[in-house]
């Protein structure tokens, strides 16, 4: 079946640590996408790519990186420069332009 | 001024009546407009799209665009419980970045 797989669900992270994110898509979209997201609140834009090896900062890049080095996959690292990384972490992709974006099931990201 | 704004809720509206759902948007130059369905704990699901001026109906779902007062609606009929969920309003605001409102939270009391 064609979508969207994030790994892991749940992850915890140590304070000063880095942690990835994966996100892999088997749906041959070009363009791809990480949003945050807080309790009660809607999604907001970290980083996006819209072809491989190329990608641009959304409106809270801050102390995240990413790298798009093949179509299929978008992976997120939480660097120890984000200071409150807790959130729950959507992965999208989608076919266009004007396209409804297909959502992987997220990760909850916590702090120890 | 939000890029994209809803009321926070929660909305409260009894089994079988009409739910309202609405959402404001500050760039005039938008040209696609998306209501998710969100469950507690859950990824976003697409309910409707909506393009140009005016209503859109898919089932018991409605979209109402009104791009003159930079305005979206959607209207639930018969409301389920199972349609008890956040609702979220995305706009798309060009170079294939879609910006989401904060969401309403939508009960339906049996």
């Amino acid at each position: 079946d064609g979508g969207i797989t994030q790994s892991p669900k749940y992850l915890f992270r140590k304070e000063g640590q880095n942690v990835t994110l994966s996100c892999e898509q088997n749906l041959n979209h070009d363009a791809m996408y990480w949003y945050r997201q807080d309790p009660g609140q809607g999604l907001r834009l970290i980083y996006y790519s819209q072809i491989v090896n190329d990608f641009q900062k959304g409106d809270i890049a801050e102390g995240y990186s990413v790298s798009r080095e093949k179509k299929e996959s978008f992976p997120l690292t939480v660097t120890s420069a984000q200071k409150n990384p807790t959130a729950f972490y959507l992965c999208a992709s989608t076919p266009g332009s004007n396209e409804k974006l297909f959502f992987g099931s997220g990760t909850q990201l916590s702090v120890l | 001024q939000k890029e994209v704004e809803q009321n926070s809720g929660p909305l409260s509206v009894p089994e079988g009546a009409i739910a309202s759902l609405n959402c404001t948007y500050s760039d005039r130059g938008s040209q696609s407009f998306f209501w998710y369905r969100q469950y507690s704990g859950k990824s976003p699901e697409l309910i409707m799209s909506i393009y140009s001026n005016g209503d859109k109906e898919d089932g018991r779902f409605t979209a109402q665009l009104n791009k003159a007062s930079q305005y979206v609606s959607l209207l639930i009929r018969d409301s389920q419980p199972s349609d008890s969920a956040t609702y979220l309003c995305a706009v798309n605001r060009g170079a294939q970045k879609l910006v989401f409102g904060q969401g309403t939270r939508l009960t339906i009391n049996p």
